[in-house]
């Protein structure tokens, strides 16, 4: 079955003190792993896109690798308005030749001054 | 990024009326778009997939002729809640990919709407 487990489930920071999110998944027919940001009573707001073991990315303080069993989102000295809920997501191929996105429950992330 | 709305951002209704909700991707078509619904502090989970010019496909679980979903045109979905309960009460969520069929892509979302039902 195809799934996604996110690690933490909540971490709280002290601005500039830097650490990495989990995204482990098992998933048959990966077409890219996603992963958002979602702030309280919005929608998730896209970040970056993975689709090979060995690629990274990266955004301001925000960096992206991919493994062929997991993920990680490694902030490097954060700041309070990184605060949000993380979310990662695979998207895997289904019969029909439609895709859809699995989503992990997310690490809510607090940083404090 | 590609754009997405959502229209209404929040909604408050009375028990037994429907409400319906609009997506649209404002610079991009999208034949393929998804609607989600999330709980506070849990996750998105997929309702359906709505395809353009076809009927939408369903998740198991979800009744769908208690959430109707109708693919107008490349770039607008519209989710209908029909008598709605206070148990519908939740945060709904479309999102369009940028890919050109099948859902692949980056999927991009809309902003969410609150649904309240009294």
């Amino acid at each position: 079955e195809d799934q996604v487990t996110q690690s933490p489930e909540a971490l709280r920071l002290q601005e500039g003190e830097s650490s990495s999110l989990n995204c482990s998944y098992t998933v048959s027919g990966l077409r890219g792993l996603f992963w958002y940001r979602q702030d309280p009573g919005k929608g998730p707001e896209f970040l970056f896109t993975l689709y090979s073991a060995g690629e990274e990315k990266e955004k301001e303080r925000l960096k992206a690798t991919l493994t062929k069993k997991e993920s990680f989102l490694h902030i490097t000295a954060p700041k309070p308005e990184d605060s949000a809920t993380y979310l990662c997501a695979v998207q895997a191929l289904l019969s029909g030749g439609y895709n859809k996105l699995i989503f992990g429950a997310g690490t809510r992330l607090a940083v404090h001054p | 990024g590609a754009v997405v709305s959502q229209h209404p951002s929040r909604v408050i209704c009375k028990s037994g009326t429907s409400v319906k909700i609009e997506c649209r991707s404002l610079d991009f078509q999208a034949t393929t778009m998804f609607w989600y619904r999330q709980f506070p502090k849990k996750s998105l989970m997929l309702m359906a997939t709505s395809n353009e010019g076809s009927k939408a496909t369903y998740e198991q679980g979800v009744e769908k002729d208690k959430f109707l979903i109708n693919h107008a045109s490349l770039t607008l979905s519209t989710l209908t809640v029909t008598s709605a309960h206070p148990e519908d009460s939740s945060f709904y969520i479309c999102s369009a990919p940028s890919g050109v069929a099948g859902g692949e892509g980056t999927q991009y979302f809309g902003p969410g709407t609150r649904l309240t039902v009294l």
